[in-house]
Parts: structure tokens; C-alpha cells; sequence
């Protein structure tokens, strides 16, 4: 059984630098194929498609944030690790990780999300 | 690349059936056969529940279906339940070796 679960601050102020961490199990990112999706959902908006990650570290960025994002991943603790730099109270929002099929990609399982607030 | 376009809301009555519409371009959905549906419930996580245009993943019903022609893509729910109302998104690999999700579509069960 696959599952993955967010964690990370709450809160951050503008212009810091925030991480979230996604911890899962059921799966290994050392697997051919398999990779590890970021996606965001600000408060009444539409999911945002953030960043993905394979297991050969092949990485893909979206085009509006591709600047601030760094996505990594830590085989030995099944964690994909998310920074995003210059945080902005419109980058408040639910974020997401999910397990993305490796032949069509789907995200078939996701993490409960995790809501951050960027306020001073 | 931009958003998919999905209408903002769509509404049906029981047992009716609705069509939500996801349009893109020749970059994503035109180009890839790689579009996906999931449901989201106020305050849960989203839920895939079309893969690949018009395939359900094991335990999502048979009521769900998917379709594509084109630039756009096209989930219908036939016969309606209170249980569908929840809002709906499409999403697509793009020719950047990217996703793009939609705007999302808010259905109402009337």
C-alpha cells in the first residue's frame, strides 16, 4: 500500500526559504520509473503543478516558479525534499506530493497536503 | 505553458448525466494521449479517477467516463449522484516533459 505524507512549516515569513518534506512508503525511488510529484492549491483556487522528480534524479520544473523551486529526493529515508526561495503571501497555499505512474503520468496516490501560510 | 480551460461550473440533476470540457492545445492534450480526471472534495485531497483519456483506475465506477478529440478532453458522469458533487480537474503531460492541470470545474447536484 502506497502512501506519502507532507510535513513542513505552518507558517513562514515573506522573502524565507521554505521546505517541505514528503515522506512516503509502499514504493522505492530507486525503482525504475517510479518519480514523485509536487503540486500546490492555493485557498479556493485551482491545483498548480509544481515539480517531479525520477528515480535516475532526472528533474522537471514548472514554468512559473521553475526559478525558485529545488527538488531532491533521499533514497535511504524515502523522502522527496521541496525548496522554494523568496516566499510571497500569494504563494500561501495547500501543497501536495503525489506518486505519479511511471506509463501515463497519473497520480494515482496522494499525500494528505499540507497548508502553508506566508505572512510577516 | 497556460492552464487547461475547464468551465468554472456545471450542474445536473440525479440520475442525469453532465460533461465537463478540458481544453488545450497542441503542446499537451492535442499531442499526448497522457490526460487524467481527479475529484476533489471539499477539504480532502484530489482523487484520480480517469487515467490515459478514458481509463478508470480499479474501484472508481463505471459511471465515470473519458473521452478525447483533438485539443480537448471530456469527463462525463452519467446518472448523477449527491456523492459526485465535488469540484473536478483535468490535467496533461506537455511537450516540456512537464503537467498542466485546469482551472478546475465545480459540479453541483441540483
Amino acid at each position: 500500500q502506497i502512501t506519502l505524507k507532507e510535513s513542513g512549516p505552518t507558517l513562514v515569513k515573506p522573502t524565507q526559504t521554505l521546505t517541505l518534506t514528503c515522506t512516503f512508503s509502499g514504493f522505492s525511488l530507486t525503482t525504475s520509473g517510479v518519480s514523485v510529484v509536487w503540486i500546490r492549491q492555493p485557498p479556493g483556487k485551482a491545483l498548480e503543478w509544481l515539480a517531479l522528480i525520477y528515480w535516475d534524479d532526472d528533474k522537471s520544473y514548472g514554468p512559473s516558479l521553475k526559478s525558485r523551486l529545488t527538488i531532491t529526493k533521499d533514497t535511504s529515508k524515502n523522502q522527496v525534499v521541496l525548496t522554494m526561495t523568496n516566499m510571497d503571501p500569494v504563494d500561501t497555499a495547500t501543497y501536495y506530493c503525489a506518486h505519479r505512474l511511471a506509463a501515463n503520468d497519473a497520480l494515482d496516490i496522494w499525500g494528505q497536503g499540507t497548508m502553508v501560510t506566508v505572512s510577516s | 505553458q497556460s492552464a487547461l480551460t475547464q468551465p468554472a461550473s456545471v450542474s445536473g440533476s440525479p440520475g442525469q448525466s453532465i460533461t465537463i470540457s478540458c481544453t488545450g492545445t497542441i503542446s499537451d492534450v492535442g499531442a499526448y494521449n497522457y490526460v487524467s480526471w481527479y475529484q476533489q472534495h471539499p477539504g480532502k485531497a484530489p482523487k484520480l479517477v480517469i487515467y490515459e483519456v478514458s481509463n478508470r483506475p480499479s474501484g472508481v465506477s463505471n459511471r465515470f467516463s473519458g473521452s478525447k478529440s483533438g485539443n480537448t478532453a471530456s469527463l462525463t458522469i452519467s446518472g448523477l449522484q449527491a456523492e459526485d458533487e465535488a469540484d473536478y480537474y483535468c490535467s496533461s503531460y506537455t511537450s516540456s516533459s512537464t503537467s498542466v492541470f485546469g482551472g478546475g470545474s465545480k459540479l453541483t447536484v441540483l
